[in-house]
Parts: structure tokens; sequence; C-alpha cells
């Protein structure tokens, strides 16, 4: 059955703090993404990766960095986190072009800042 | 920029009754559309993905249309038991300003069966 796997369900972390939230998919998937969900506000897109050490931003890339050193991990980073950072966070990945075999998603990191 | 819409936010109905879903989207060049379900606190589930060049897709209980032209998808659900209550999201698939493929998200109905 295939994978992704996020490192952690529950983190809580003070304000100021560099925060590397990992997500691993063990599908050989070229293309990852990560996103925040809130509520009202749906699933948004942060940054995603199309191949090891390309990225492209999202919706809402500020705030945020990412890192794509190898094809099966994608990296998170809130540099300095923050309050308004308080939000349960999922990883993505997908094959190819078209989506042919559709998205597979983590059961998501939920992330307090305080 | 593609916009993904939910309607309602929120459904109540008793057990066994036939449901109807709807998303709609603003921008008609996508790639496929993906319905996936969502349990409190939890990851997404993938439940059904509809190509572009698809009218609809089945699966068990559930069946997902397409009108690419309208902007309009359907999930329909028959019926249902209460182990359907979750919230449950349509995505689009198209591409980003730099050509690389992202799906966008709808906020979701949030479904209860009644028992």
């Amino acid at each position: 059955d295939v994978k992704v796997t996020q490192s952690s369900r529950y983190l809580v972390k003070r304000t100021g703090e560099k925060v590397f939230l990992e997500c691993v998919q063990d599908m050989d998937h070229e293309n990852m993404f990560w996103y925040r969900q809130d509520p009202g506000l749906g699933l948004r897109l942060i940054y995603f990766s199309y191949d090891v050490k390309m990225k492209e931003k999202g919706d809402i890339p500020e705030g945020y960095s990412v890192s794509r050193e190898k094809k099966e991990r994608f990296s998170l980073i809130l540099e300095s986190a923050s309050t308004n950072q308080t939000s349960m966070y999922l990883c993505a990945s997908s094959f190819g072009w078209g989506g042919m075999e559709g998205y597979t998603f983590g059961s998501g990191t939920r992330l307090t800042v305080v | 920029k593609q916009e993904v819409t939910q309607i309602p936010a929120a459904l109540s109905v008793p057990e066994g009754e036939n449901l109807v879903l709807n998303c709609s989207f603003t921008d008609s060049a996508i790639y496929n559309l993906q319905w996936f379900r969502q349990d409190p606190g939890k990851g997404l589930t993938s439940l059904l993905l509809i190509q572009s060049s698809q009218r609809e897709q089945t699966s068990g209980r559930l069946n997902a249309s397409l009108d690419k032209s309208s902007g309009r998808s359907t999930l329909y659900i028959a019926a249902s038991q209460p182990g359907d209550s979750a919230t449950y999201l349509c995505a689009v698939s198209t591409l980003s300003n730099f050509g690389n493929e992202k799906l966008t998200f709808g906020t979701g109905t949030r479904l209860t069966i009644i028992p």
C-alpha cells in the first residue's frame, strides 16, 4: 500500500523557533506538496516541488521555505514560527502529469505555536 | 485564478437516504477532479478521480460526475450510512503560473448521517 508519512502527528513550538516538518513518500512520485488547513479557509497550497531540488511557491508561501534534497523527502521549514502559523499541515504527493493516479495525502501534523 | 466552491457547507440527512454534494469551479481548463473524504482531525482519503476527458466515475455506493464546460461536479452517495459522516472535499488539478500542476481545493461539505 502506497504511503505518505508525516513525521509528527502533533507539535508544539514557541514563537521564534525554527520548525521543520518532514514528509516522506514511498511511491517514487515526482511531485510533492505542502498545504495548510484552517477552519473556514479550506486547504491552501504553501509550496510544491516537481523534482529534486526544484520548487515553486503556492498561494501562501510567506513565512515558509522548503527543501527537497531527495526524491522521497519534502521538508517544510518555518524560519521563525509565529502564532498565526498554528494550523494543520498536510503533505501530499502525485505521479507525473495530469494526476493520472491521483494524489495521496499524509495524516497531517497539527502544529501549535505558543 | 481558479476558485472552487462547495455548497452547502454542512448537510444532515437521515440514514438510508440518497444525497448529492455539489462542487463548482471557475476555470474549465482542468486536468482532473478528485473527491476526498476527511474524518475529524485526520488526513484526506481519496474517493474518486475523474480525468478531464471522462464524464463520471463510480466506486461502490459513490458516483461522481464531471461537466467541465459548465464547471460543475457532483458526488452522489446512495443509501447513506452513519459511517459516511465526514467532510467531503472537491479538488481540481490545474497549471500553476510556471506551468506545473497543482491542486486547488474547495472548503468542503460537512456531512452528518442521522441514525
